[in-house]
């Protein structure tokens, strides 16, 4: 079966620095790509970049350039999403997503991970 | 960037009812479009890609169509189940796919 795990929920401080998780199985993980997805409370969801964990060629959306960080191990087929620094404003569900080129549908989810923010 | 709108924002329906969802692009984006589903507390779910193709395991009362600027969601005959609200996403412009606000659907 093909799936996507994500990482558990995290609480967090401003200021802290955090890194999630997306590990992929049932697939080859190395030539697909990973993409990441905002989704704050209440709200619609945000496209923020994407990952090839064949290279770690990644590409980010202008809103999200410099304020995270895609990263991947392929020898255990598994993605991160990195802040260096919280703010309360990162406050979200994170989902990642499997596509099959840099331009295609996300067709596998990951269950997503609930990252909190708050002093 | 290009932009996509989505109308309406909400819609209630009742079950039976046929149900029909607008995505606009701002600029055209040939027949690369997929829609998703997410229900409360889920991850998104594809329905339909490239416009108006189903993806496996996806229910024959969902449809898609429209190419350029246009496109539509179908539901044929609402079901309890299809509550939840529903996206559309562009994947033309590579490394920058686009969402569109989300519509969602009240039973």
């Amino acid at each position: 079966e093909v799936q996507l795990v994500q990482s558990g929920a995290e609480v967090k401080k401003p200021g802290e620095s955090l890194k999630i998780s997306c590990k992929g199985s049932g697939y080859s993980f190395t030539t697909y790509w990973i993409g990441w997805v905002r989704q704050m409370p209440g709200k619609g969801l945000e496209w923020m970049g994407i990952i090839y964990p064949g290279d770690s060629d990644s590409r980010y959306s202008p809103s999200f350039q410099g304020q995270v960080t895609f990263s991947a191990d392929k020898s255990i087929s598994t993605a991160y999403l990195q802040w260096s620094s919280l703010k309360a404003s990162d406050t979200a569900m994170y989902y990642c997503a499997r596509l099959i080129s840099s331009s295609s549908p996300m067709d596998v989810w990951g269950k997503g991970t609930t990252v909190t923010v708050s002093s | 960037d290009i932009q996509m709108t989505q109308s309406p924002s909400t819609l209630s329906a009742s079950v039976g009812d046929r149900v029909t969802i607008t995505c606009r692009a701002s600029q055209s984006i040939r027949s690369w479009l997929a829609w998703y589903q997410q229900k409360p507390g889920k991850a998104p779910k594809l329905l339909i890609y490239k416009a108006s193709s189903l993806e496996s395991g996806v229910p024959s009362r969902f449809s898609g169509s429209g190419s350029e600027t246009e496109f539509t969601l179908t539901i044929s005959s609402l079901q309890p189940d299809d509550f939840g609200t529903y996206y559309c996403q562009q994947y033309y412009s590579y490394f920058a796919l686009t969402f569109g606000g989300g519509t969602k659907v009240e039973i």
